[in-house]
């Protein structure tokens, strides 16, 4: 079965403080890794899709990498607006299906 | 510029009624999926549809139906509505199966049964 794990499950910055979020996957065969971030009282937003080990996207502050069991989401010099909860994806090909990860709740304090 | 819009956004049932969520999609995608999210759980499949007229169940389908009579629409039915049944309700489409160019979801029906 597969399985995503992140963490933290919360993290607590000040503005300008970089940090990085984790997310490690225990899975059979995996066709891409996807990053989304989800506002309050929102669904979900995509931001990154990685497909093989050593891959990296980055995306205004946020750059993802990738490894053959996590992924990093780095946060460089993050904004009040960064806060919210990242979400950690994966797909394996089984059922037409992504896995999720519970999240990383980021607050960004001024 | 609507994307996936979701209806209703709230709504209070009482154990034992039943309702139905509809989820539009205006970007002509083909794959249509609905999660589920619970605190402390993610966000888990309850069915999904691979194109007009099809359905598949996911991983948590049991007190849910579905249909996709167009390829715009995604209906979920609860018959008979229960108390675990209380959860934010998320519906999303992809162009692909394989979600490579992200998928794309409403904002959300929260439903509490009672």
């Amino acid at each position: 079965e597969d399985q995503v794990t992140q963490s933290p499950e919360a993290l607590r910055l000040q503005e300008g403080e970089s940090s990085s979020l984790n997310c490690s996957y225990t899975v059979s065969g995996l066709r891409g890794l996807f990053w989304y971030r989800q506002d309050p009282g929102k669904g979900p937003e995509f931001l990154f899709t990685l497909y093989s080990a050593g891959e990296e996207k980055e995306k205004e502050r946020l750059k993802a990498t990738l490894t053959k069991k996590e992924s990093f989401l780095h946060i460089t010099a993050p904004k009040p607006e960064d806060s919210a909860t990242y979400l950690c994806a994966v797909y394996t090909g089984g059922g037409n299906k992504l896995t999720f990860g519970t999240g990383t709740q980021l607050k960004v304090e001024l | 510029n609507a994307g996936v819009t979701q209806t209703p956004k709230f709504r209070v049932l009482k154990t034992g009624q039943s309702m139905t969520l509809l989820c539009a999609q205006d970007m002509n995608h083909e794959y249509m999926y609905w999660y589920r999210q619970d605190p402390g759980m993610g966000l888990r499949l309850i069915h999904y549809s691979v194109g007009e007229g099809t359905t598949a169940k996911g991983e948590v389908p049991d007190g849910y139906n579905v249909s996709r009579l167009k390829k715009q629409n995604f209906l979920l039915g609860l018959e008979s509505a229960a108390p675990s049944q209380t959860s934010v309700y998320f519906c999303a489409s992809s162009v692909s199966g394989q979600g490579a160019y992200g998928y794309t979801f409403g904002s959300g029906t929260r439903l509490t049964v009672v």
